[in-house]
């Protein structure tokens, strides 16, 4: 079985710092890692994941997320955040050759303040 | 394209009573899931359909929960004897074709349960 810590409910930061969210998992199998997000009153949307290959792995708007196989981790990060990031960031992940389900974490609520 | 859709948007029912959510995938995608998120938790694994089979149910909670999928496109969720515990989002998503597991599950808007 598969499960996901997110040690932080909650983080503020102020617009333009730096965030890392953190999410570390537990699994007896091999694992591929999700980070999805939920602006808020819409729906969960994917915003990177980790199958295979380079163990840095980006988003669009300029999220990454390193997988460290060793940490059993899978934090996110962006250098600069916006405003616009304030939304809920759930960490996921589903055992390679089982199941297809996804293992959320709790979430994080992060809070961009002006 | 359309996404996918959940309706109702909202139910509210009493003790008891027997309700169906309803899911629509997105066109074309063959894998369907049901996940449940209680308030201040992540979401919750339920059951997932490849096609019209169940091919994981073991999130189900109890016998009083039911989920059909019999033409291989839309789903519903059936809750019998409902219990002020089982308030909750109900969130349904869908995958495409593709290597198990890989592939990414689009999620609805989910149907919010209130149970009086």
């Amino acid at each position: 079985a598969q499960s996901v810590t997110q040690l932080d409910s909650q983080v503020p930061v102020f617009e333009e710092a730096p965030v890392e969210l953190r999410c570390n998992y537990s699994s007896s199998v091999s694992v591929y890692l999700f980070w999805y997000v939920q602006y808020p009153n819409q729906g969960l949307q994917l915003l990177l994941k980790y199958l295979s290959g380079s163990t840095l792995v980006e988003s669009i708007n300029g999220f990454e997320a390193e997988f460290n196989k060793s940490q059993t981790s899978f934090h996110l990060r962006k250098p600069s955040v916006h405003i616009s990031d304030t939304a809920e960031y759930f960490c996921a992940v589903s055992a390679q050759g089982g199941s297809e389900k996804l293992v959320f974490g709790k979430g994080t609520k992060l809070t961009v303040n002006p | 394209g359309a996404g996918v859709s959940q309706t109702p948007s909202n139910k509210v029912t009493e003790k008891g009573k027997y309700v169906e959510l309803r899911c629509d995938p997105i066109s074309g995608h063959t894998a369907l899931y049901w996940y449940r998120q209680s308030l201040g938790q992540g979401p919750e694994f339920l059951i997932y359909f490849q096609g019209t089979g169940a091919a994981d149910d073991s999130g189900l909670p109890n016998d009083r929960f039911f989920a059909v999928r019999p033409e291989g496109s839309v789903s519903t969720l059936k809750i019998q004897r409902t219990e002020r515990g089982d308030s909750a989002v109900y969130l349904c998503a869908s995958s495409p074709p593709g290597l198990a597991g890989e592939e990414t599950q689009y999620f609805g808007p989910g149907t919010r349960l209130l149970v009086l």
